[in-house]
């Protein structure tokens, strides 16, 4: 059962457009959720962050939305550049589950097209 | 560069064996935490160790073991190893009990054949 998705496994823009990716969860505890750029041959590196108090957080080109009451969240990458192109990521953690563990997507190709 | 060193970064062997993957944190980071990602899965928790002691157990199969020593780095025990257990295996590190950030190592290919 994944508790957390990513529905969509690639996605293509052009450079200087607005990329947006997608992440659907189940688990109602989750209250802490990340993002997670991956280049191959390299591990995953952390991108951006929310809590779930929050509904926004942005980091320079990077946003992410949270929208609770739908279990849904976006990363919006604006502008996109070809050097964005990479595996990202979408995971989250329960702060009362005891650990800190995080729960992956499966992950979405994101291709930036000069 | 992380911070998080994993050896080694590739590793064939045969069904049957036990092999060790070591993961060095960050300076500083008391947890470490193992993933697996296999062909077209994103990564699964395996098991989390915070300064020595186990944390967290995941979807870490009785097969695999891991211990966290009193330096904080840590080791993979993999044995009687399978064809399905060839993947990635990544180790991550954080500061708990501050943030939920965890910083990724590179990862050791392990390939059963």
């Amino acid at each position: 059962d994944q508790q957390v998705k990513q529905n969509s496994p690639s996605l293509s823009v052009q450079e200087g457009r607005i990329s947006i990716l997608n992440c659907d969860y189940t688990n109602s505890m989750f209250d802490y959720f990340l993002w997670y750029k991956k280049y191959p041959a390299e591990g995953p590196t952390f991108l951006i962050s929310i809590s779930s108090i929050k509904d926004k957080n942005e980091d320079g080109r990077f946003t992410v939305f949270l929208n609770k009451s739908a279990k849904h969240l976006s990363l919006h990458i604006v502008p996109s550049q070809p050097g964005d192109s990479a595996v990202y990521f979408c995971a989250a953690s329960a702060s009362r589950g005891g650990s800190e563990k995080l729960v992956f997507g499966k992950g979405t190709k994101l291709t930036v097209n000069p | 560069d992380s911070g998080v060193t994993q050896t080694p970064k590739h590793l064939i062997t045969a069904t049957g064996q036990r092999v060790t993957l070591r993961c060095s944190p960050r300076s500083g980071d008391l947890s470490v935490y193992w993933y697996q990602q296999s062909l077209d899965q994103g990564l699964q928790f395996l098991i989390q160790y915070y300064n020595g002691e186990e944390r967290a157990k995941g979807n870490i199969l009785e097969r695999f073991s891991a211990q966290q020593f009193p330096d904080l780095h840590s080791e993979l025990n993999l044995s009687s190893l399978e064809l399905g257990d060839s993947a990635l295996y990544f180790c991550a590190s954080s500061v708990t009990g501050v943030s939920y950030e965890q910083y990724f190592g590179p990862g050791t290919r392990l390939t059963v054949t």
